[in-house]
C-alpha cells in the first residue's frame, strides 16, 4: 500500500504570496494532521482534520487554513507568506481506531524569499 | 511552540555500543510515539506505546512508557552506522484531538 503522499516536494515563493500544499493519506485513513518543522526543531502541530471537519488547531495565525475533501485528502493554505514561514511542512495520517498512531509523508519544503 | 524535553540533545557513539535517550513532559500523556528522521525527509515511526509501564521492542530498538505517564525512554542496542539520524519522541494527551507534541530531538552519530 502507498504511504502518505505530499505535493509538491519543494516550493519557492516570495513574501506576500499565497501557497497551497496537498496531502493524500494512507488508504483507509480518515484523519489528516499538518505540522510545520523549522530547521533544527521538532514538528509543530498546525491542524487536524477528521471526516472533513477541523478537530484541532495549533498556535498558528489565521493566515494558515486547511480543508479535507470527501476522499480524505487535504490541502494546507498559507496566505501573505512571511520569511518565517520557510519550513518543512509535514502531513500525517491516522487510521480510524482507538490507538491513533500517526504516519508521516515526506513533506513539502517551502522557501520564502 | 510547545516541545517536550529530550535528552541528550546529541551523542556520538562507537558502532556496536548501546544508546539510551529519554523524553519528559510536564503533562500526562496517553500515547507516546518514537520517530527517526533523516535529513530532508519525513519522520518514520519506530515504536508506539499506549499504556503506562508498557515495554515494546522493534528489532534492536526498545521503548518504554513511563509509569508516571510523563516520560518515555528509547534504547538502541548494538548500534550500526545506519542508526545515524535524529530521533523524536511525540506525546498525545487527553485533549480530544489527535494533536501530538514533539520533543526537541536527539541527534545520533555513529562512528564506525
Amino acid at each position: 500500500d502507498a504511504g502518505v503522499t505530499q505535493s509538491p516536494t519543494h516550493l519557492i515563493k516570495t513574501r506576500g504570496q499565497h501557497v497551497t500544499l496537498r496531502c493524500s493519506p494512507i488508504s483507509g485513513h480518515k484523519s489528516v494532521s499538518w505540522y510545520q518543522q523549522v530547521l533544527g526543531q521538532g514538528p509543530q502541530f498546525i491542524f487536524q482534520y477528521y471526516e472533513k471537519e477541523e478537530r484541532g488547531r495549533g498556535n498558528f495565525p489565521d493566515r494558515f487554513s486547511a480543508r479535507q475533501f470527501p476522499n480524505y485528502s487535504s490541502e494546507l493554505n498559507v496566505n501573505a507568506l512571511l520569511l518565517g514561514d520557510s519550513a518543512l511542512y509535514l502531513c500525517a495520517s491516522s487510521p480510524d481506531r482507538v490507538k491513533e498512531t500517526q504516519y508521516f509523508g515526506p513533506g513539502t519544503r517551502l522557501l520564502v524569499l | 511552540g510547545q516541545q517536550l524535553n529530550q535528552s541528550p540533545q546529541s551523542m556520538f557513539i562507537q558502532e556496536g555500543e548501546d544508546v539510551s535517550m529519554n523524553c519528559t513532559s510536564s503533562s500526562i500523556f496517553n500515547t507516546w510515539l518514537w520517530y527517526k528522521q533523516d535529513p530532508g525527509e519525513g519522520p518514520v515511526l519506530l515504536i508506539a506505546l499506549y499504556k503506562a509501564g508498557e515495554l515494546t521492542s522493534n528489532g534492536r530498538l526498545t521503548a518504554q512508557f513511563g509509569i508516571t505517564r510523563k516520560d518515555s525512554f528509547l534504547n538502541i542496542s548494538a548500534s550500526i552506522p545506519s542508526d545515524v539520524g535524529i530521533y523524536f519522541c511525540a506525546g498525545q494527551g487527553n485533549s480530544g484531538t489527535y494533536k501530538y507534541i514533539f520533543g526537541t530531538g536527539t541527534r545520533l552519530k555513529v562512528l564506525a
